[in-house]
């Protein structure tokens, strides 16, 4: 089956480092997605991985690992507003996006 | 602001009755897709429809349907609801040239309330 796992909760503190792991089993692989979303709003994008490495983009990088089947998105210089649930989603062979559960992100001062 | 507008933005009904929500998205957006998300839970896939037809669909019953429109907006239309329902519905666009590395635009989403 398809299946993305990522934690349920994390706690970072302001101005520090987090990172956010992603495990993911699709069938086929067309690359993976990082979202962002605040409650009770919609998510937004962030990232998209299709090959090896790590794309930087700004505080946010979104690294892949194809062979391992395994994602991480690192946020630097956390600040409060970065407190969110932050979403994994793996694009399989028909395009389709198999979505993880969402890890929460609190960030304390 | 992504382009995509759904309504209504909360509606509440009761088990039993049917319900239809609405997704009109950016000028050109040919590919619509409508998720579930409960709360606490990632989005879960319900259906995709493009040019008009659905091309892909999830794990979700029959009662559960939609159309797309020539202007490319959409409905879901849920029939029979049920407590388990009760969800935020989102609906998300994809550019018509996009590949697979194109992200999905998502509308805000239509609160739904079961009781």
């Amino acid at each position: 089956g398809q299946n993305i796992d990522q934690p349920t909760e994390m706690t970072a503190t302001e101005g520090a480092i987090v990172q956010i792991n992603c495990t993911y089993q699709t069938s086929g692989f067309n690359g993976l997605f990082w979202y962002q979303q605040h409650a009770g709003e919609a998510p937004t994008f962030l990232s998209y991985n299709v090959l090896d490495g790590l794309e930087e983009k700004g505080r946010f990088s979104s690294f892949l690992s194809r062979s391992k089947g395994y994602s991480y998105l690192l946020l630097k210089e956390l600040q409060m507003k970065d407190s969110a649930s932050y979403l994994c989603a793996g694009v399989d062979s028909n395009y389709q996006l198999i979505w993880g559960a969402g890890t929460k992100l609190i960030i304390k001062p | 602001e992504t382009g995509v507008t759904q309504s209504p933005t909360h509606l509440i009904k009761t088990r039993g009755q049917q319900v239809t929500l609405r997704c009109s998205s950016q000028s050109g957006h040919n590919t619509v897709s409508w998720y579930q998300q409960a709360l606490g839970q990632g989005p879960q896939f319900i259906f995709q429809y493009y040019r008009e037809e659905e091309n892909g669909r999830g794990n979700f019953p029959p009662r559960f349907s939609g159309l797309q429109f020539p202007n490319y907006s959409s409905e879901l239309n849920v029939n029979a609801l049920e407590l388990d329902d009760s969800a935020l519905y989102l609906c998300a666009s994809i550019h018509p040239l996009g590949g697979g590395d194109q992200p999905q635009h998502f509308g805000d989403g239509t609160r739904l309330s079961i009781l």
